[in-house]
């Protein structure tokens, strides 16, 4: 079945820097890759989604980029803000309508 | 709109007690999910639905029963209780439209948080 690989675990910026996360997936029938914010106490928020038949896509400060070829995409954070500390979640459609998450990455950013 | 909403947010059962997870969503939408999260494991899949009367095992279903027999609730039964079983349990749900649902933002609820001692 599908596996989503994500780096780093936890992850320091600090504030004003930029935040990259990666992810690969092992399907190559996925085609759908949505990333989730989860802040203390609360579910996972959509903050940024990608179709197979899009590169990339940016949406202000954040943006995501997709290499079908390698099978990795990652989630880019420029000009990061307290706001943004939180645990993000890539994620991975699969072939038989589930979605498959990453193991999250925790985000702090440093004053 | 509220969403998806989860009840209870905190609960505290013995082991071998039997409760029920309350999910539901105001938005009409046919795909409904069932998660668990365990600290550093990301989400596991428990079980899910694609419309009313149908459901289907996840990657963890085991402990674990559900029925969905509106468009809007999905419950998460849990049996007989076990330590393993202490968790953060999420529902969410999506809307497929023509395509599948896996290809769609879903949309969480805030979790209840289960301790079983």
């Amino acid at each position: 079945g599908e596996n989503v690989e994500q780096h780093p675990s936890t992850l320091s910026v600090q504030e004003g820097d930029s935040a990259v996360i990666k992810c690969t997936y092992s399907d190559s029938a996925s085609n759908y890759f949505p990333w989730y914010k989860q802040e203390l106490g609360k579910g996972p928020q959509l903050i940024i989604d990608i179709r197979s038949n899009v590169g990339e896509k940016k949406d202000q400060r954040i943006a995501v980029t997709l290499n079908k070829t390698a099978k990795h995409f990652s989630l880019h954070i420029t000009e990061t803000q307290p706001e943004d500390s939180a645990v993000y979640f890539c994620a991975a459609s699969s072939r038989d309508d589930k979605i498959i998450f990453g193991k999250g990455t925790r985000l702090h950013i440093l004053p | 709109n509220a969403g998806v909403t989860q009840t209870p947010k905190f609960r505290i059962l013995k082991i071998g007690q039997s409760m029920t997870l309350q999910c539901t969503q105001d938005m009409n939408h046919n795909y409904m999910y069932w998660y668990r999260q365990d600290p550093g494991m990301g989400l596991k899949l428990i079980y899910y639905s694609v419309g009313a009367g149908i459901t289907d095992k996840g990657e963890v279903p085991n402990g674990y029963n559900v029925s969905r027999s509106t468009t809007e609730d999905f419950p998460l039964r849990l049996e007989l209780a076990a330590p393993s079983q202490t968790s953060v349990y999420f529902c969410a749900s999506s809307y497929s439209g023509q395509g599948r649902g896996s290809n769609q933002p879903q949309h969480f609820g805030d979790g209840t948080r289960l301790s079983i001692l």
